[in-house]
């Protein structure tokens, strides 16, 4: 157990809508980062944020984006959801010098 | 190319060391890490290698790196039926804590 929750742990959308997914820890621990897993793929790292500011992106479009609150929960947004967009999202939180610790994930599905 | 690559699948009968390889190639690495994932959840730290040491043991775990040939290794003895998940290698760069994931090799043991 990592203390980390994401909700909600599955969703369906359609193709051109948006979605938001949720992600808090008990530890508090001041770094969040996203990761998307696609299916058969390691997860790839979306972004991280560190006192409500973004730290760092990896190789994803503008239509990801994220928010960090003062209790260091943070929020995942895709707009314009594509098929591709299918995945298991990863939040994982930690402080400097410290393992990262995941949450179980949210399993997006766009159709 | 990819940063950190893995081979994709192994089988090992109950009781036998498994051993499950990986391959980075940046130098900078700082931190090593194996991670475990069983169906449907997300990611356990097994056990990590800081760059500057060439083995680390931690129960049935053996860590191997070799940094010439930028080569880890995660060797499992005595391996069970509960070690049957997909393990990933991951690395971190530099003082950054965003991780880098190979595709993960799926484990599978038998009785």
């Amino acid at each position: 157990e990592t203390g980390v929750t994401q909700s909600p742990t599955h969703l369906i959308k359609t193709r051109g809508q948006q979605v938001t997914l949720r992600c808090s820890s008990q530890s508090g621990h001041n770094t969040v980062s996203w990761y998307q897993q696609a299916l058969g793929q390691g997860p790839q790292f979306i972004f991280q944020y560190y006192r409500e500011e973004e730290n760092g992106r990896g190789n994803f479009p503008p239509r990801f984006s994220g928010l960090q609150f003062p209790n260091y929960s943070s929020e995942l947004n895709v707009n314009a959801l594509e098929l591709d967009d299918s995945a298991l999202y990863l939040c994982a939180f930690n402080s400097a010098g410290t393992e990262a610790f995941f949450g179980q994930g949210t399993r997006l599905t766009v159709v | 190319g990819e940063d950190v690559e893995q081979s994709l699948f192994l089988s090992v009968r109950e009781g036998d060391s498994s051993v499950i390889n990986c391959t980075y190639t940046d130098s900078s690495s700082t931190y090593l890490y194996w991670y475990k994932q069983e169906p449907g959840a997300g990611l356990q730290l097994l056990t990590y290698i800081f760059s500057n040491m060439d083995m680390k043991q931690d129960q049935r775990l053996t860590v191997l790196l070799n940094k010439k040939d930028k080569h880890l290794s995660l060797r499992i003895a005595d391996t069970q039926t509960g070690d049957s998940a997909i393990y990933f290698c991951a690395e971190t760069l530099g003082g950054y804590s965003t991780l880098t994931f190979g595709k993960g090799t799926m484990l599978l043991v038998s009785p």
